[in-house]
């Protein structure tokens, strides 16, 4: 069966780091395009980052609210991505999806909370 | 967002609730219509603009005519009240901002 499970999310503090995992099966992540999602309490959804296949350069880019803090990288050996979140913000409390397209139906995780509060 | 969605939409039950979503890119990509109801996790209803997974009723139903795809809910009931989400596949991903069904 191909899914991806989160992990990683907690409370952390203003200005704090945090580091998300998507971990994959029934398929090699570095083959695939892989977005990383979020939804604050009461918003929409949101679209943080992705990176691209390996066979597509694995280019990584960011949304502008997060760009220079998040950092998506891959360990092709556990066949997991990661989100590192360094200088985090109140704003970005959120529940945290990893996603990826495919032809049919897009593998989307369970989702992770992270809560940046003081 | 990318992708342009009403904020609301009321239907009595028993009436076709239709919700829109909007975009250029649209001509190019297939849609997917997320349900989301209140402290769940949101639940894939249509993919490829009308498809539907397994589980899910052929009330729901899907359209795409240029660079409009409508998500379309007949004979609406008080369950479907809950907050649609359409999203895209571009070089990331791309979403609406969402639309609340009241049925009432």
């Amino acid at each position: 069966e191909v899914q991806l499970v989160e992990s990683g999310g907690g409370l952390v503090k203003p200005g704090g780091s945090l580091r998300l995992s998507c971990a994959a099966s029934g398929f090699i992540i570095s083959n695939a395009w892989v977005n990383w999602v979020r939804q604050a309490p009461g918003k929409g959804l949101e679209w943080v980052g992705r990176i691209k296949s390996k066979t597509d350069d694995g280019t990584v880019d960011y949304a502008a609210p997060v760009e220079g803090r998040f950092t998506i990288s891959r360990d092709d050996s556990k066949n997991t991505l990661y989100l590192d979140m360094n200088s985090l913000k109140t704003e970005d409390t959120a529940l945290y999806y990893c996603a990826t397209p495919t032809t049919e139906m897009d593998v989307w995780g369970q989702g992770t909370t992270v809560t940046v509060s003081s | 967002y990318e992708l342009t969605q009403p904020s609301s939409v009321s239907v009595s039950p028993g009436q076709t609730a239709r919700i829109p979503c909007s975009g250029d890119v649209l001509t190019k990509r297939y849609v997917r219509w997320f349900r989301q109801k209140p402290g769940q996790a949101p639940v894939l209803i249509i993919y490829k603009d009308s498809e539907r997974p397994s589980g899910i009723p052929e009330r729901i139903s899907g359209s795409s005519s240029g660079t409009t795809v409508t998500l379309t809910i007949s004979g609406a009931q008080i369950e479907d009240e809950a907050d649609y989400y359409c999203y895209s596949a571009t070089d990331h991903f791309i979403f609406g901002g969402g639309t609340k069904l009241t049925v009432l």
